[in-house]
């Protein structure tokens, strides 16, 4: 079974409205951390935010947001306020405190529309 | 100066020739990470390191072999490059966080 899955390949918003990227996640582990990467087209890979297993609240970086629902196991990326420097590829990704490594879903294509 | 360097960040290379890619970083971390980028795929782990004498297949380690030579340093090497390996590859490093190199992007001809 996928560890994390991304169900949208492409979203277009529209410039200084807010988006959500979808992201559900797979684990028995009952401590893990789930995360949000950044793939501008120069191909770096930039980190985001950061959801914690047992916080209990969501967290927020600036305009970046993510929707943690922990018995739907979905770990949403919200980006208010679009800018045309969004427009990249998003990656949803965790590690279980226990495991040895990250798991990253196949990304989704988010283009900012002026 | 970037934490995790990748070199080279091109390459083309012909089929059938070893290729090495080296990564170094100055973040400290004893883990590291080689991973794979294939439009659509995401990203799949080919090897990883917790320290140097530690060394761990991921999902997609045929075809590749790694050295780590200390602990800033962790290579990987396509032993015979085919062109299904034409791939943008990126290292990484972690404490809690995984930091990225700014990726190699290899094209197999």
């Amino acid at each position: 079974a996928q560890k994390i899955t991304q169900t949208q390949p492409g979203m277009f918003v529209q410039e200084k409205e807010a988006v959500t990227l979808d992201c559900t996640y797979d684990t028995s582990d009952p401590s893990y951390g789930l995360f949000w990467y950044k793939q501008p087209s120069s191909g770096e890979m930039i980190f985001l935010i950061y959801q914690g297993s047992y916080d209990q609240q969501n967290a927020t970086e600036g305009r970046y947001s993510l929707n943690f629902q922990k018995a739907r196991k979905s770990a949403n990326l919200v980006i208010s306020a679009s800018q045309l420097g969004d427009s990249a590829m998003y990656f949803c990704a965790m590690r279980e405190i226990t495991g040895n490594q990250f798991y990253f879903g196949t990304g989704t294509s988010l283009t900012v529309i002026p | 100066d970037a934490d995790v360097t990748q070199t080279p960040r091109n390459r083309i290379t012909k089929t059938g020739k070893r290729i090495m890619l080296e990564c170094s970083q100055t973040k400290g971390h004893d883990r590291m990470y080689w991973y794979r980028q294939d439009p659509g795929l995401g990203l799949q782990l080919i090897y990883y390191s917790f320290d140097v004498k530690d060394i761990n297949k991921g999902e997609i380690s045929d075809g590749y072999s790694v050295s780590r030579q200390a602990q800033a340093k962790f290579s990987l090497s396509l032993e015979s490059a085919i062109p299904n390996q034409t791939a943008l590859y990126f290292c990484a490093t972690s404490d809690f966080l995984a930091f990225f190199g700014q990726g190699t992007r290899l094209t197999v001809v």
